[in-house]
């Protein structure tokens, strides 16, 4: 079983919906990051949260620790918001290492 | 200012053969990862840098695959005797610091590796 599991992996909406991609995690994390992979490989990253709720925009991330899940929501979808959303967590650093372990992605395909 | 490059953008060789893939990192920034995507997947941790030295390989896949920052800056990745399944998207990210605090990671564009 991966470590971090996403859902769905494929998701279609039409313009305007409301867009909730998941994310849950079996291990002990000091970070989970929510990251955009456009066609052509570039990552951003949406959010870094330890906790709680941030916004940014038409999108918000939250996450509750004692379940061990996140979501991502888009509100107001747009054929621009199309990509692969992928999660990542950042495990409690044992030396200086904080390297990131990824989810499988959800792609996120809007239509007009 | 400028981002993480990465170069090539796309390389294609042949078995058996000697690659190196570049990363130029955010000036300033003194730790460096790299990651590899395959093909429907989310990226894998190879190797983390913390300044001049490697902090953590062990997501290595085996001798074949090496990484160097000789100088704190630019990283190269070096994978000898190259197999059809080397072949992914090579991805490299650095971050301003260590220490206590989270760090964004800043993604390059990646190189596609593709060995024939």
């Amino acid at each position: 079983k991966n470590e971090v599991e996403q859902s769905p992996q494929n998701l279609t909406a039409q313009e305007g919906e409301f867009i909730t991609i998941n994310c849950s995690y079996s291990v002990g994390i000091s970070a989970l990051h929510w990251l955009q992979q456009h066609p052509g490989g570039g990552i951003v990253s949406l959010f870094m949260l330890s906790s709680g709720k941030k916004k940014h925009g038409r999108l918000i991330a939250t996450i509750n620790i004692q379940e061990k899940h996140s979501s991502l929501h888009i509100t107001a979808s747009h054929p621009r918001d199309s990509a692969v959303y992928i999660c990542a967590v950042e495990r409690p650093k044992t030396g200086t290492a904080s390297k990131l372990t990824f989810g499988t992605g959800t792609r996120l395909q809007v239509t007009l | 200012g400028a981002g993480v490059s990465q170069t090539p953008s796309n390389k294609v060789t042949e078995k058996g053969k000697y690659v190196e893939l570049r990363c130029d990192p955010i000036s300033g920034h003194t730790a460096l990862y790299w990651y590899r995507q395959s093909l429907g997947q989310g990226p894998e941790f190879l190797i983390y840098f913390q300044g001049t030295g490697a902090a953590d390989d062990s997501g290595l896949p085996n001798d074949r695959f090496f990484a160097v920052r000789p100088e704190g800056s630019v990283s190269t990745l070096k994978i000898q005797r190259t197999e059809r399944g080397d072949s992914a998207v090579y991805l490299c990210a650095s971050s301003p610091a260590s220490g206590g605090a989270v760090n964004e990671q800043f993604f390059g564009p990646g190189t596609r590796l593709t060995v024939l």
